[in-house]
């Protein structure tokens, strides 16, 4: 079953603007990540935040976890063309596994107009 | 150092064909999993292994067999291939089980007609 919903499903941007994307999940979690996919590739690990964590940055990457609201939230600031791609986010549960069976999202579509 | 090697990167099967994925890692990594990943669905993952000789399985393993038989290699078969297996498979590692960060190989994209 998904753990993880990524909001919006789709999210069209000018280039230099910021990008929000949210992951909402289900149950508690040891952490949670963000990965990032380019069209026709592999997923690449972004950045990963510990449940006991409240925010975390990554060069233009800003990621905030809430868990009492069971939520992230994923900032890319100036945003580039080359930020286009798809961005998952992956939840670490304990009820599901932990860290053996990491579950993701549906992602979101990201498009950066020159 | 090539990472996570998967072959064929395109595949098209008649349904009742059988046929393996391949999926290779050169980093030692002790984990390995391969996940399908379908339109408006996500990742799913199919089965796992946390060392060689252990296998265990994912959210939609039903049509699927894994082994380990080496740190190295970690196979994905279709016994008897149908439409519903049409999809992205990915294979992902990483160091030991509970590590975080996952490392994917470039997909297989697989049609079952």
């Amino acid at each position: 079953s998904q753990q993880g919903e990524e909001d919006p499903q789709a999210l069209s941007i000018q280039e230099g603007e910021n990008a929000t994307m949210n992951c909402s999940y289900k149950t508690s979690i040891n952490n949670l990540q963000w990965y990032r996919q380019n069209s026709g590739r592999g997923l690449v690990h972004l950045i990963l935040i510990r449940s006991n964590e409240r925010e975390k940055h990554s060069g233009r990457l800003r990621v905030t976890l809430d868990t009492s609201k069971k939520s992230s939230s994923l900032l890319i600031t100036a945003s580039r063309a080359a930020d286009t791609a798809s961005y998952f986010c992956a939840t670490d549960a304990r009820a599901q596994g932990g860290s053996e069976k990491l579950v993701f999202g549906k992602g979101t579509k990201l498009t950066v107009n020159p | 150092n090539a990472g996570v090697t998967q072959t064929p990167k395109f595949q098209v099967l008649k349904t009742g064909q059988s046929m393996t994925l391949q999926c290779a890692q050169d980093m030692n990594h002790e984990y390995m999993s391969w996940y399908r990943q379908d339109p408006g669905m996500g990742l799913r993952l199919i089965h796992y292994s946390v060392g060689a000789g252990i296998t265990d399985q994912g959210e939609v393993p039903n049509g699927y067999n894994v082994s380990r038989s080496t740190t190295e290699d970690f196979p994905l078969r279709l016994l008897s291939a149908a439409p519903s297996q049409t999809s992205v498979y990915f294979c992902a590692t990483k160091r030991t089980a509970t590590n975080e960060k996952l490392f994917f190989g470039s997909g297989t994209q697989l049609s079952v007609l």
